[in-house]
């Protein structure tokens, strides 16, 4: 079975310009999540999914954070323009159901310079 | 809100010592609890889970972690440890209460196994 995939791995840009990131869940997965994981720090979740609709997005700063998961199943989170304490490895995961264990991709790695 | 605390960042140990590394919660209702691992340039994987039913619950690779109640507490305990076990080790929290919507991470602590 296929796991999470996330792209890109790595990506360095500097402060105020925009970058995407792209994660495609496990097949049947109903339910995806973004967190972003600062250096030394525990993944913070920024927004939760639950087929295209949003379930929690209390800690996704709007101002220039947004994502979105057309069709229930690839989902993108953008960030525009970035800040310098942006940088930080950003993690989708999905899982069967609400409560059920948590599949994670390898994450993609932002540099903001 | 719910939080999640492991009290220690680093725990360096020696190989085939035992190891405990804590976690504890705030949330006083019922919980799902979460052990993650996370390897060297690797993504989170699970390591193991409370539910329901026992309180103690056992990895595949020879963790076990303990439910307990009264002391909102589930730490992970290995009673030899490998150089393979050198990972960082994430605690998460489910609250029921909120239909275990929400993920919940500690902080992380990082094992490093000396030989």
């Amino acid at each position: 079975e296929a796991g999470v995939a996330q792209s890109p791995r790595y990506k360095i840009i500097e402060k105020r310009q925009s970058v995407a990131f792209w994660c495609n869940p496990i097949s049947g997965h109903a339910t995806l999540y973004w967190y972003q994981q600062i250096l030394g720090q525990g993944p913070k979740l920024l927004i939760q999914f639950q087929n295209n609709g949003v379930v929690d997005d209390s800690q996704l700063p709007k101002d220039r954070f947004s994502a979105e998961r057309l069709k229930g199943v690839d989902s993108t989170l953008k960030i525009q323009p970035a800040k310098l304490e942006d940088s930080a490895v950003y993690l989708c995961a999905s899982s069967p159901g609400l409560g059920r264990e948590l599949f994670f991709g390898e994450g993609s790695r932002l540099t903001v310079l | 809100a719910q939080s999640v605390t492991q009290l220690d960042s680093q725990v360096p140990v020696f190989e085939e010592a035992p190891v405990e590394l804590r976690c504890n919660y705030s949330s006083s209702v019922s919980v799902y609890l979460f052990w993650y691992v996370q390897y060297p340039n690797q993504g989170l994987q699970l390591l193991l889970k409370y539910l329901s039913g026992s309180t103690l619950v056992e990895s595949i690779n020879g963790f076990e972690a303990e439910f307990n109640k009264s002391q909102t507490s589930f730490h992970l305990r290995k009673p030899s440890v490998h150089i393979s076990d050198t990972a960082e080790y994430f605690c998460a929290v489910s609250d029921l209460a909120q239909g275990a919507q929400k993920l919940v991470f500690g902080q992380g602590t990082r094992l490093t196994i000396n030989p």
